[in-house]
């Protein structure tokens, strides 16, 4: 079975500190990974995603991931957070053999303190 | 700029009052999903169109339909709205069902079940 596991449902730091978001995976096969915000009362916008190619991704908002396959994790970071990065994270999956199926994870509530 | 547009943005229902959800794109993608999520939860597939074809996930309740008249709209009916589907719901598009292809996502439909 596919899973997600984003380890901290909420996380607060302080505005121009280091942001790290944390996502496990669980797959039979190498995935294809991402990383959605959603801002209050919006959809989810693509920040970055991992397609097997180089392991370091960079997103906008100057986010960026690493897929670390010997740790099983996509790990979201930014080194300086700003107040308008407030929102929920989520860390999808899609396992590649298997079509177009998304796994989410249940999210992570970031909070950024003036 | 291309697009995915959900409406409304808001919807209040009654208990037992049939609804339908809005959902338009402009990016010409061949596949429509909707998704349901509830409060503090990661979205969850209730279903997915790949052109006209049809697939249900296999836990989504019967209450639940979608229509899609043409590339560019597909339609979310619920039949008998209970207050367990109070939620928001999201439609995304991609361009195929391709490992790589990215879901792109609407705004979302809050419903309120009264």
């Amino acid at each position: 079975a596919q899973s997600v596991t984003q380890l901290g449902s909420h996380v607060s730091v302080s505005e121009g500190a280091l942001v790290l978001l944390r996502c496990n995976y669980s797959s039979s096969v190498p995935p294809y990974l991402f990383w959605y915000v959603q801002y209050p009362n919006q959809g989810l916008q693509l920040l970055l995603k991992y397609t097997s190619a180089a392991t370091l991704v960079k997103g906008i908002n100057g986010f960026e991931a690493e897929f670390k396959k010997s740790e099983t994790s996509f790990h979201l970071t930014k080194p300086s957070a700003h107040m308008r990065d407030a929102a929920e994270y989520f860390c999808a999956v899609r396992p590649s053999n298997t079509g177009n199926q998304f796994y989410f994870g249940t999210g992570t509530s970031l909070t950024v303190i003036p | 700029d291309a697009m995915v547009i959900q409406n409304p943005r808001y919807q209040v229902t009654q208990f037992g009052k049939p609804v339908t959800l809005s959902c338009s794109q402009t990016l010409n993608h061949n596949v429509m999903y909707w998704y349901q999520q509830k409060s503090s939860q990661a979205p969850k597939l209730l279903f997915h169109y790949y052109d006209k074809d049809f697939n249900n996930e296999a836990d989504t309740p019967d209450n639940f339909q979608s229509r899609r008249p043409n590339t560019s709209f597909c339609f979310l009916d619920i039949r008998s709205p209970g207050l367990g589907d109070a939620a928001m719901y999201l439609c995304a598009t991609s361009r195929g069902l391709a490992d790589t292809d990215t879901q792109y996502f609407g705004p979302g439909t809050r419903l309120t079940v009264l």
